[in-house]
């Protein structure tokens, strides 16, 4: 089963606009992590929040942690054609011996911004 | 040049066929993953090694074989392929404190017909 829910599952914003997705979890975990995937291509790795802490910023990106809700949030500010893209959640279980650490994806939100 | 690489990127076969995918990385990792990825189910994962001797079924092991010949090789087997194996194969690798990203592979596209 997905521990990551993400939603919406698409997202279809102008230029210029911010974009919002939210990721919903269910277990304990090590730390959250955000992934960008250009249509067929691999995974790219945006952004990592430890379980102890409740928001981080890289650029335009910015991600909350709210682990009493076992929820994240991507915000992308000031968008653009070019980060049109699906963006997936991924936890990282705080399990024992070799559970330790693996990551469990979300399906992923599909991001279009329009020019 | 690429941290970590996979080939073949695009592969058909027929049903029945036996099938190896292989990875490649150079950014000196200890975990190596594999993952399938089918449209609107994510990525999940198959196998993972955290070092050369020590291999970990993921949630959909089966049906795949793996081998981790060196620290920087992990190879994904499909013994005898079926349609349903059609995805895209993700490899990718971490450091080992399994706190921290994962570096993925530029995927390969597999058609079992």
């Amino acid at each position: 089963s997905q521990q990551g829910e993400e939603d919406p599952q698409a997202l279809s914003i102008q230029e210029g606009e911010n974009a919002t997705m939210n990721c919903s979890y269910k277990t304990s975990i090590n730390n959250l992590q955000w992934y960008r995937q250009n249509s067929g291509r691999g995974l790219v790795h945006l952004i990592l929040i430890r379980s102890n802490e409740r928001e981080k910023h890289s650029g335009r990106l910015r991600v909350t942690l709210d682990t009493s809700k076992k929820s994240s949030s991507l915000l992308i500010t000031a968008s653009r054609a070019a980060d049109t893209a699906s963006y997936f959640c991924a936890t990282s279980s705080n399990a024992g011996g070799t559970s330790y650490g693996k990551l469990t994806f979300g399906q992923g939100t599909i991001l279009t911004v329009h020019p | 040049d690429a941290d970590v690489t996979q080939t073949p990127r695009n592969r058909i076969t027929k049903t029945g066929k036996r099938i190896m995918l292989e990875c490649s990385q150079t950014k000196g990792h200890d975990r190596m993953y594999w993952y399938r990825q089918d449209p609107g189910l994510g990525l999940r994962l198959i196998y993972y090694s955290f070092d050369v001797k020590d291999i970990n079924k993921g949630e959909i092991s089966d049906g795949y074989s793996v081998s981790r010949q060196a620290q920087a090789k992990f190879s994904l087997s499909l013994e005898s392929a079926i349609p349903n194996q059609t995805a895209l194969y993700f490899c990718a690798t971490s450091d080992h404190s399994g706190r921290a990203a994962q570096y993925f592979g530029p995927g390969t596209r597999l058609t079992v017909t």
